[in-house]
């Protein structure tokens, strides 16, 4: 089966501009994440959604960044405007989720967003 | 919210040898610790995952113990070899099948194996 698709694959912007990524989840994962990786760190949780509802975005900087599932299935997040911190790689990830069911999460293979 | 710690940061071995990966977790609600690998500038992949009901699980030359009482569980590889240089990352999560919520994942392990 294809995996998690993410686009693009980089991205170079200049501070203050908007940019945004896309993702396509696995085919019938209900459960989508977006995470940001500094280099040389872990990847970090900023949203979760369950269909179409962001369950959990605690992590997100609202004041710049936002983020859609409007069907159900793939995602947009966007950053506007970007600063120079925001560079790093914008990773997604997708899981089914049924009651109490595991699935692991597979993982796209990123933006890197340099932000200049 | 959960705090995910790892040691070491680099870890060198020579091939054959055996590496030992270690996290601590904070958030006793937890009940999902899986293993990513991570090679450069690729995603993180699953390499083996254990929930809070076993204290170990083993996959060929990969085997995870946990410890939920005193909240740390690591990674063993065994007769190393080249191809399992990489970056390795813990994580940690709660949910009621385990794996629903985000993870929590630690700062990561540069695994260098040595030939």
């Amino acid at each position: 089966e294809a995996g998690v698709v993410q686009s693009p694959r980089y991205k170079i912007i200049e501070k203050k501009q908007p940019v945004a990524f896309w993702c396509n989840p696995i085919s019938g994962h209900n459960t989508l994440y977006w995470y940001l990786q500094n280099l040389g760190q872990g990847p970090e949780l900023l949203i979760r959604y369950e269909n179409e509802e962001a369950v959990d975005d605690s992590q997100l900087p609202k004041d710049r960044f936002s983020a859609e599932r409007l069907k159900g299935v793939d995602s947009t997040l966007k950053i506007q405007p970007a600063e120079l911190g925001d560079s790093a790689v914008y990773l997604c990830a997708s899981s089914f989720i049924a009651g109490a069911a595991y699935n692991e999460q597979f993982f796209g293979p990123g933006t890197r967003l340099t932000v200049l | 919210g959960e705090n995910v710690e790892q040691h070491p940061s680099t870890l060198s071995v020579q091939e054959g040898d055996s590496a030992v990966i270690k996290c601590t977790y904070s958030d006793s609600a937890s009940n999902y610790f899986p293993w990513y690998k991570q090679e450069l500038g690729k995603r993180p992949q699953l390499i083996i995952d254990i929930r809070s009901n076993v204290g170990e699980k083993k996959d060929q030359r990969i085997a995870v113990t946990l410890n939920k009482t005193a909240k740390h569980f690591s990674l063993h590889i065994t007769e190393t070899q080249p191809e399992d240089s990489a970056v390795y990352f813990c994580a940690a999560s709660t949910g009621p099948g385990g794996g629903a919520d985000g993870l929590t994942f630690g700062k990561g392990t540069h695994l260098i194996i040595q030939p």
